[in-house]
């Protein structure tokens, strides 16, 4: 199948300071890609939609300005966790479906990061 | 977005045949129903997807009844790995639609 790459998939920073996960789907193209986060014991909650070429969408309640999103190919979508605190210390997940238009897709998720912030 | 419903955990013994059910009273005529399988500190893994009836592959059963308002994950014969949390989602289709997850449930296989 379909294999979306995540990178890094763990990664220690330092309170007030910046950190960019990537999510690149590897043997397709992805306009869309999806980013969630999961905290311990809970399920996946969805933060923003990202899409190429233009701006992302945020779910209510994320700061689009904390977390940065870049869809700047079809193949890959950055998220930046800006002046991070220990509050935002949580496990991303990117995704991506494969195909256009109206058939249904399967969706692919990497292999999520875990940020840990000190 | 249909709002899906299911046991928080199950336990069950290794080789034995594990049902999971979700609930979806508010389906729309054009979502699917989909499991995800999610291990600690890893992405979901797709398991299978059905519109109705049922659907097999070599990991599972999906069954569906004819009203579509629920749906039963089979998974035959589990191993120790196959302990982990299975999503059920319920969504429309498009690749740019993105996918709302319930709770899940946290199956334990014991030995």
């Amino acid at each position: 199948g379909a294999v979306v790459s995540q990178h890094p998939s763990r990664v220690i920073c330092k309170s007030g300071t910046s950190v960019k996960i990537e999510c690149r789907s590897l043997d397709f193209q992805a306009t869309t890609m999806f980013w969630y986060r999961q905290f311990p014991k809970q399920s996946l909650m969805l933060m923003a939609t990202s899409n190429e070429g233009s701006k992302a969408t945020y779910e209510q309640g994320v700061e689009k300005d904390k977390f940065l999103i870049n869809h700047a190919s079809l193949t890959l979508s950055t998220l930046t966790v800006t002046s991070a605190h220990p509050e935002d210390s949580s496990f991303y997940i990117c995704s991506a479906r494969q195909g256009l238009g109206t058939t249904n897709t399967e969706a692919f998720f990497g292999q999520g990061t875990r940020l840990t912030v000190v | 977005l249909a709002k899906t419903t299911q046991p928080v955990s199950m336990d069950s013994y290794e080789g034995q045949e594990v049902n999971i059910t979700c609930s979806h009273n508010n389906i729309a005529t054009n979502d699917y129903i989909t499991w995800y399988q999610q291990f600690p500190s890893q992405g979901p893994r797709f398991i299978i997807q059905g519109y109705k009836t049922k659907v097999t592959n070599e990991v599972a059963s999906l069954f569906i009844p004819a009203d579509r308002k629920s749906s039963t994950l089979s998974l035959p014969r589990v191993s120790l790995s196959d302990t982990a949390v299975y999503y059920c989602l319920v969504g429309s289709s498009g690749s740019a639609r993105q996918l709302t997850f319930g709770s899940g449930t946290q199956l334990t296989v014991l030995p």
